[in-house]
């Protein structure tokens, strides 16, 4: 089984800043995809970005972007121009559905 | 588009008790489903999944079981609750088996074992 570990339990960010979440991961696959999901306080998980591990570019989407680093095994995950929605618990997971034990994330207005 | 719901929203039990939580699927057949427990403010611990009916995997041994009687029902059950199974219950699903499939989660279930 794959492992994923968020060594950032809570992150704090300046509503307009940018902040990077952390990631780590284990896995002896060669091709595989890794995910953040974002849990506000609803509780309701939803996708933020997903990067394949073939492709050099990172992933992008609006202020969200990951810092892949494949030898590294390592997927960071930067939110620019913060915004009070993003606080949230962020996960990092790999496709096997395993994820890390989240970072809380507070933006301070 | 895929659905998935999942009820009830909140239950208390008391110790001893049966527990039975039902995930259903919506818009796609043949998915992937995934029970987590997600102790207050923690990270999501994978319990159970399914790649089919009557497949179960489980990933840590312990007061509970899961059952999937039909391609778009995923059912975790208790014989007894402990204390310690209380926390908020999700449920998942990826369909297609491609590898860069998302998840989407049902809106959880929040169980207090008193």
């Amino acid at each position: 089984a794959q492992t994923v570990t968020q060594s950032q339990p809570e992150m704090s960010v300046q509503e307009a800043e940018t902040v990077t979440l952390s990631c780590t991961y284990d896995t002896s696959e060669s091709d595989y995809y890794l995910f953040w999901y974002k849990q506000p306080p609803s509780r309701q998980m939803i996708l933020v970005i997903r990067q394949e591990a073939y492709k050099q570019q990172n992933a992008t989407e609006n202020r969200f972007s990951v810092n892949f680093q494949k030898a590294a095994k390592s997927f960071s995950l930067k939110i620019s121009d913060s915004q009070l929605g993003d606080a949230a618990m962020y996960f990092c997971a790999h496709k096997d559905m395993r994820f890390g034990a989240g970072t809380r994330l507070t933006v301070k207005p | 588009s895929q659905t998935i719901h999942q009820w009830p929203a909140t239950l208390v039990q008391p110790v001893g008790s049966p527990l039975s939580l039902e995930c259903t699927v919506e818009g796609t057949s043949n998915p992937n489903l995934y029970w987590y427990r997600q102790a207050a403010g923690r990270g999501l611990q994978l319990l159970f999944y399914s790649v089919g009916i009557g497949q179960i995997s489980s990933e840590v041994p312990q007061n509970l079981s899961a059952s999937r009687p039909q391609d778009r029902q995923f059912i975790l059950s208790s014989k007894k609750l402990l204390l310690s199974d209380s926390g908020f219950y999700l449920c998942a699903l990826v369909s297609g088996g491609q590898i860069e499939s998302e998840a989407f989660f049902g809106q959880g279930t929040r169980l207090t074992v008193v």
